[in-house]
């Protein structure tokens, strides 16, 4: 099966520039997250879909950040204005996992996208 | 937030065994352990993931302890290409986290020739 895919994979903006990335996820899986890893550290979690809902977007900074799945298929994360410290590798995941999933597939393991490397000088 | 403590690096030599450890002593009974690892400007790959009894795929090993408070990964016969960071996770099941993976540190491996 085709993996998650990403775009662009890299991307340089100047501080207060606006940036956007995409993500399609695998065929039918209706969950998607996107994750934020600064050099150096584990993936550190935005925002979680359930087809075209947020089920959890705690961790998004909603003053510059936004996300939408619009349709339940692809995503967009956006930055406006982008910060330097946003500087990371923005990572998409997808998983079979959604409302009407019996228990067993909440085992099913999220596949992840190479993810978009974004520099903010 | 994490859940795991895991070393921050280890090596090992190619063609032997690389044992990764993994604690997390605060796991509850519904919650797995899941293994991830990332090569270099990749995204994490998924390795193998237990509850209760040891697993065992095509990639590696994963040997979870009784009492479920640590688990090992292993490598049997360890290549350059196993180079990588590896993530100890505990999933949250379909309670609060929803399946949420929450990512450490994680152990740089390095694999020499």
């Amino acid at each position: 099966e085709a993996g998650v895919a990403q775009s662009p994979r890299y991307k340089i903006i100047e501080k207060r520039q606006s940036v956007a990335f995409w993500c399609n996820p695998i065929s039918g899986h209706a969950t998607l997250y996107w994750y934020q890893q600064i050099l150096g550290q584990g993936p550190k979690l935005l925002i979680q879909f359930q087809n075209n809902g947020v089920v959890d977007d705690s961790q998004l900074p909603k003053d510059r950040f936004s996300a939408e799945r619009l349709k339940g298929v692809d995503s967009t994360l956006k930055i406006q204005p982008a910060k330097l410290e946003d500087s990371a590798v923005y990572l998409c995941a997808s998983s079979p996992l959604g409302p009407w999933t019996d228990s067993s597939s909440y085992n099913s393991p999220l596949h992840f996208g190479n993810g978009t490397r974004l520099t903010v000088t | 937030d994490a859940k795991t403590t895991q070393p921050p690096s280890m090596d090992c030599a190619e063609g032997r065994a690389a044992n990764l450890p993994c604690n997390h002593s605060t796991i509850s009974g519904n919650e797995y352990v899941y293994w991830y690892r990332q090569i270099h400007s990749q995204g994490p790959q998924y390795i193998i993931h237990g509850l209760k009894n040891n697993e065992t795929n095509e990639m590696a090993s994963l040997i979870i302890t009784e009492d479920r408070k640590s688990s090992t990964l292993i490598l049997p016969h360890a290549t350059l290409r196993d180079t990588a960071v590896y993530y100890c996770i505990v999933r949250g099941d379909r309670g609060s986290t929803l399946g949420r993976l929450y990512f450490g540190r994680g152990t740089q491996l390095t694999v020499w020739p």
